[in-house]
């Protein structure tokens, strides 16, 4: 079956470190693969998003590349802000309507 | 766009009161999902609809739930009867077809049964 591995948490930082937080699948045919950020008192919503290997999504300064060869799909940024403070999660979709999610990352950037 | 709205956004009861969720999802989208949050379980889903079906109820912890989607702009979730451990937030969410759709969250109910 379809299973997302994320870096257990929870991660703290000094603003403007650079961020990190690794996400590895494992899943049949072809799937998409999207990281979602959740803010306190929020529901998930879509930080960025890759539908084929090699494909580099990116957003608000994040950024991930589908690597197949690795079934890996990296969340980076250059430099957190406080207002990155979020739970971040890591998932992936097939044509069979359900998404499949990582159990999510705390991260804490501090001034 | 609205997004995906749901009611009530808190809700507190007592154990063995029946508890009712709403969600009204975006307007043309073909899939509905429940989820539950919790701190111990992380995220679960629940149950999820394509085109005003179920097609997966899986999740679903017991006979106390039950998920339906009488049309394509709204679902309910009730729990019936509500115990101190349905405590948590629950959220649904809606989306296109297709795996490069994402999906699409409220903001959630956070349930808290004494």
């Amino acid at each position: 079956g379809n299973s997302v591995t994320q870096m257990e948490g929870p991660v703290t930082l000094s603003e403007e470190a650079f961020l990190t937080i690794n996400c590895t699948y494992t899943a049949t045919g072809y799937p998409s693969l999207f990281w979602y950020v959740q803010y306190p008192g929020e529901g998930l919503q879509l930080l960025l998003k890759a539908t084929k290997a090699d494909d580099k999504g990116s957003n608000k300064g994040f950024e991930a590349t589908y690597r197949k060869e690795t079934t890996s799909f990296h969340l980076e940024k250059g430099s957190v802000q406080v207002s990155d403070s979020a739970v971040y999660f890591c998932a992936l979709g097939t044509n069979a309507g359900k998404s499949t999610f990582g159990d999510g990352t705390t991260l804490t950037v501090k001034p | 766009d609205a997004g995906v709205i749901q009611s009530p956004r808190h809700e507190v009861t007592e154990m063995g009161q029946e508890v009712t969720l709403r969600c009204k999802p975006i307007s043309g989208h073909d899939y509905l999902f429940w989820y539950r949050q919790t701190m111990m379980r992380g995220l679960e889903l629940l149950i999820y609809f394509n085109n005003n079906v179920p097609i997966d109820d899986s999740g679903m912890p017991e006979d106390r739930f039950s998920a339906k989607m009488p049309n394509a702009s709204f679902s309910t979730l009730k729990i019936q009867p509500s115990e101190p451990r349905d405590s948590a937030v629950y959220f649904c969410a809606s989306s296109l077809a297709g795996n490069d759709s994402p999906l699409h969250f409220g903001n959630g109910t956070r349930l808290t049964v004494t």
